[in-house]
């Protein structure tokens, strides 16, 4: 079955840049989408179809996907943003999250 | 403004039964596919169920196929989760969204809470 791979944990200074990968066989090939998610909150979708920002996500968010890899970029990064990020994907009539990686900015 | 609100959560014994509810407001229910989605405790996100705009097909987890029926009912903007003979790994918080073209979730609800023990 598809199957997403995250890093478990990334650290980033304030104003600094975060990058998460997100990895699946041939994931370029679909569609990836980003979640942060805050304890005792929703989910909130930052990025979709792999590099779209719905309205109301600031512009430091960006997402790409090619080959087995997704990215979710977060420049100039703030202490709002520490929550944990999962990756999703659609593959054969099932959605599929990665593990989640969780955003420590210190 | 677009809303997604749960309920019916609680608490159940296992091989109980329990139906979730999912209240849309503020955008066209019929015409958009909809998720449930849960969390169990210090666990990551787990995608549950996926029903199309106008229910011609639905799709589950290998977890829960069997147990759980995703329903809808266009004339009151609601969604379902019809879940049977539950386990304690089902314990979770259950959240419903709304899906996108690519089957992403953009609109995501609070979420209702579900614990099966005895």
């Amino acid at each position: 079955s598809f199957e997403l791979t995250q890093p478990p944990s990334v650290s980033v200074s304030p104003g600094q840049t975060a990058t998460i990968t997100c990895s699946g066989n041939e994931l370029g090939d679909k569609f990836a989408s980003w979640y942060q998610h805050k304890p005792g909150q929703s989910p909130v979708m930052v990025i979709y179809e792999d590099s779209r920002r719905p309205s109301g996500i600031p512009e430091r968010f960006s997402g790409s996907n090619s080959g087995n890899t997704a990215t979710l970029t977060i420049s100039g990064t703030q202490a709002l943003d520490e929550a944990a990020y999962y990756c999703q994907a659609w593959d054969s009539n099932t959605a599929v999250f990665g593990g989640g990686t969780r955003l420590t900015v210190l | 403004q677009v809303q997604l609100v749960e309920s019916g959560g609680g608490v159940v014994q296992p091989g109980g039964s329990l139906r979730l509810s999912c209240a849309a407001s503020g955008f066209t229910f019929r015409s958009h596919g909809m998720h449930w989605v849960r969390q169990a405790p210090g666990k990551g996100l787990e995608w549950v169920a996926f029903i199309r705009y106008d229910e011609s097909d639905d799709y589950y987890a290998d977890s829960v196929r069997g147990r759980f029926t995703i329903s809808r009912d266009n004339s009151k903007n609601t969604l379902f989760l019809q879940m049977s003979s539950l386990r304690p790994e089902d314990t979770a918080v259950y959240y419903c969204a709304r899906a996108g073209l690519h089957f992403y979730m953009d609109v995501w609800g609070k979420g209702a809470t579900v614990s099966v023990s005895s």
